[in-house]
């Protein structure tokens, strides 16, 4: 079974930069495009961005300026790095897997809840 | 930043049939990308119920169907269960935005 776990911080200040690591089990990492999904308090899903297990990258254009995200195969882990944090990136931050021929989301992490804040 | 339009809730009774809508655009659903649905249950990651359209991974019962036309897409759920109380979110691509889009999320209710 595939598993997803998330982990970081859970606050961060004004003006920092968020860091979050995804550690996958279960299954190889190749093959698929590895995601990040934010859901504000109260409202709906954003798509943060992916990285293919090959390293290619595609992000959201709201927040391409402010983000990197990375991946290590070896560790079977991806990382997501989002600079000039407000409080309009609070939200809860979930790791996915992507299935590249379908475009769907099938697995997720439990999510982890990053709150900015001084 | 959401581009696919759900209705923010719908309701029904337990046994009656309830169906959600997601309304795309030519830039989405209408240039033939997939539509693939999410149920997120209180307090949990969200799930994934219909993929490409209409189809259901293993485990999802058969009460869930979805199905596309142009630019929109539909989720129905039959023989509603207070167990199907949760947040219903379309997703798909979008050209323009060269990115994944989620609808804007529907609460079902069971009354």
């Amino acid at each position: 079974q595939v598993q997803l776990q998330e982990s970081g911080p859970g606050l961060v200040k004004p003006s920092e930069t968020l860091s979050l690591t995804c550690t996958v089990s279960g299954d190889s990492i190749s093959n698929y495009y590895w995601s990040w999904i934010r859901q504000p308090p109260g409202k709906g899903l954003e798509w943060i961005g992916y990285i293919y297990y090959s390293g290619s990258t595609n992000y959201n254009p709201s927040l391409k300026s402010r983000l990197t995200i990375s991946i290590d195969t070896s560790k079977k882990q991806f990382s997501l790095k989002l600079s000039s944090m407000t409080d309009a990136d609070t939200a809860i931050y979930y790791c996915a897997r992507g299935t590249v021929t379908v475009g769907n989301f099938d697995y997720w992490g439990q999510g982890t809840l990053v709150t900015v804040s001084s | 930043q959401s581009v696919l339009t759900q209705p923010p809730s719908v309701s029904g009774a337990p046994g009656q049939r309830v169906t959600i809508s997601c309304t795309g655009s030519s830039s989405n659903l209408g240039a033939g990308f997939d539509v693939h649905w999410y149920q997120r249950l209180p307090g949990t990651a969200p799930k994934l119920l219909i993929y490409v359209n209409s189809n259901r991974p293993s485990g999802v019962p058969d009460r869930f169907s979805g199905s596309k036309s142009g630019t929109s897409a539909s989720l129905a759920i039959t023989g509603l269960q207070a167990e199907d109380e949760a947040d219903y979110y379309c997703q798909s691509y979008d050209n323009s935005l060269s990115g994944h889009v989620f609808g804007t999320g529907t609460k079902v209710a069971v009354l």
